[in-house]
């Protein structure tokens, strides 16, 4: 079984571009993860699906950040207007939801830059 | 508040020694599940450790043990007899198991140099 695939793992772009990332869960998981990275912090939390459904949004999200999961497989994170601030890591984590602690496994991320 | 905090931002130890990464958790939940990650250079976080808050047992894992004591909200990791292919970040993370989305509160990590 393949892990979790995150597409490109480097994006540079322009401020004010808009931006895609692609993620694709470990086959049969239900529940997938978005979370930011930035340099020397732990991730942060940006939002959650189970299966198609987006359950839960941090604040952290604004309203330039759409994610969608559909027919519950991959998932796509879209920044519109892109701002230097927005340059970070971008992991996205799949999980069987069990509602136990589910583990999380992790992509190796989509680094991006905003110039 | 739900907060974990790992004081330790940089440890460089030389092979061989053994090092202890301490983690430190905050929330009011009674029932909550505590992990360890690992980040190499690479980038993807890897999964070493899960633990719920009910099951103070340590474990030990080969070279790799953990000590989960709830009287002072700490999960800290000890690597014994480290390698150079010990080098990376390690982040601690907190679920606590009210928030159903399964969603991880990270530390800031503490980032492992091992030198031969």
């Amino acid at each position: 079984d393949t892990g979790v695939s995150q597409d490109p793992r480097h994006k540079i772009t322009k401020r004010g571009q808009n931006v895609t990332f692609r993620c694709d869960p470990i086959s049969e998981h239900n529940r997938l993860y978005w979370y930011r990275q930035t340099l020397g912090q732990g991730p942060e939390f940006l939002t959650y699906f189970q299966n198609e459904a987006q359950l839960e949004k941090s604040r952290l999200l604004s309203d330039r950040f759409s994610a969608e999961r559909p027919k519950g497989s991959f998932s796509t994170l879209e920044i519109q207007r892109t701002e230097q601030g927005d340059s970070a890591m971008y992991l996205c984590a799949s999980s069987f939801r069990t509602g136990e602690g589910d583990i999380q496994y992790f992509g190796a991320g989509t680094r991006l830059s905003v110039l | 508040a739900q907060k974990v905090t790992q004081a330790q931002t940089e440890i460089s130890v030389v092979e061989k020694e053994d090092v202890t990464l301490d983690c430190v958790y905050e929330t009011r939940d009674t029932t909550y599940y505590l992990f360890w990650y690992k980040q190499p250079p690479s980038g993807e976080l890897v999964f070493l450790i899960r633990r719920n808050s009910f099951d103070e047992q340590n474990e030990i894992s080969g070279r790799y043990s953990w000590n989960f004591q709830k009287s002072t909200s700490s999960f800290n990791f000890t690597i014994t007899a480290s390698q150079v292919v010990d080098s990376a970040v390690y982040f601690c993370a907190l679920n606590p198991a009210r928030n159903q989305g399964g969603k991880l509160i990270f530390g800031q990590g503490t980032e492992l140099s091992v030198k031969p």
